[in-house]
């Protein structure tokens, strides 16, 4: 079964840093396109970041030199390292995979919330 | 970057009604469009891809046509388990832009 399971989210002071993992099951992260997406309370989906098969990373404006995407082939996971986090960033956090751009993202993880305050 | 603006924000429809939501990209996107719905309290779920290409399991009412700019998302005869946000989401170049959502009821 295809699968992914968000952990790391929680509370943290403006400012901090914070690393969010993707664990994926049912398929390879090194072969799939695989996003990170936010969704702040009661607002839209935002897209963040996605790394594809070739390893690119691309990023929103508006986490861009803030946030660093990787992935951990041997452990079939992936990481959001997030600094200098502010309180706009409070959101859920989701990855999504996709076997390829043109396809969608077809599978969600259950999500991670982070809480940017003091 | 390329917005994408959807429209109306929400709608209220009855059940049976065909229901329309479009999506507009300020620069072509060709066909690099997918649409998703998120119940609340749920996670979001992939309905169409390619513009109008229906993700397997989805139901048939769902449709998807448009290309270039312009975009449409459309729902034959509204059920009530419908009522749901949708977004669309540009991909053919990064970001990976969402729309705001189009957030649909029943009447």
């Amino acid at each position: 079964e295809v699968q992914l399971v968000e952990s790391g989210g929680g509370l943290i002071q403006p400012g901090g840093s914070l690393r969010l993992s993707c664990a994926a099951s049912g398929f390879s992260v090194s072969s799939n396109c695989v996003s990170w997406v936010r969704q702040a309370p009661g607002k839209g989906l935002e897209w963040v970041s996605v790394i594809c098969s070739g390893g690119s990373t691309y990023y929103a404006d508006s986490v861009k030199g803030r946030f660093t995407v990787s992935r951990d082939n041997s452990k079939n996971t992936l990481y959001l390292q997030m600094n200098n986090l502010g309180v706009e960033d409070t959101a859920v956090f989701y990855c999504a995979r996709r076997v390829l751009p043109y396809y969608g993202d077809s599978t969600w993880g259950q999500g991670t919330l982070v809480t940017v305050s003091s | 970057d390329i917005q994408m603006t959807q429209s109306p924000s929400s709608l209220s429809a009855s059940v049976g009604d065909r229901v329309t939501v479009t999506c507009r990209a300020s620069q072509g996107i060709s066909n690099s469009l997918a649409w998703y719905q998120q119940k609340p309290g749920t996670v979001p779920k992939l309905l169409i891809y390619g513009a109008s290409i229906l993700q397997s399991g989805v139901p048939s009412r769902f449709s998807g046509s448009g290309s270039g700019t312009d975009f449409t998302l459309t729902i034959s005869s509204l059920q009530p388990e419908d009522v749901a946000t949708y977004y669309c989401q540009k991909y053919n170049s990064a970001p990976w832009t969402f729309g705001q959502g189009t957030k649909v009821e029943i009447k």
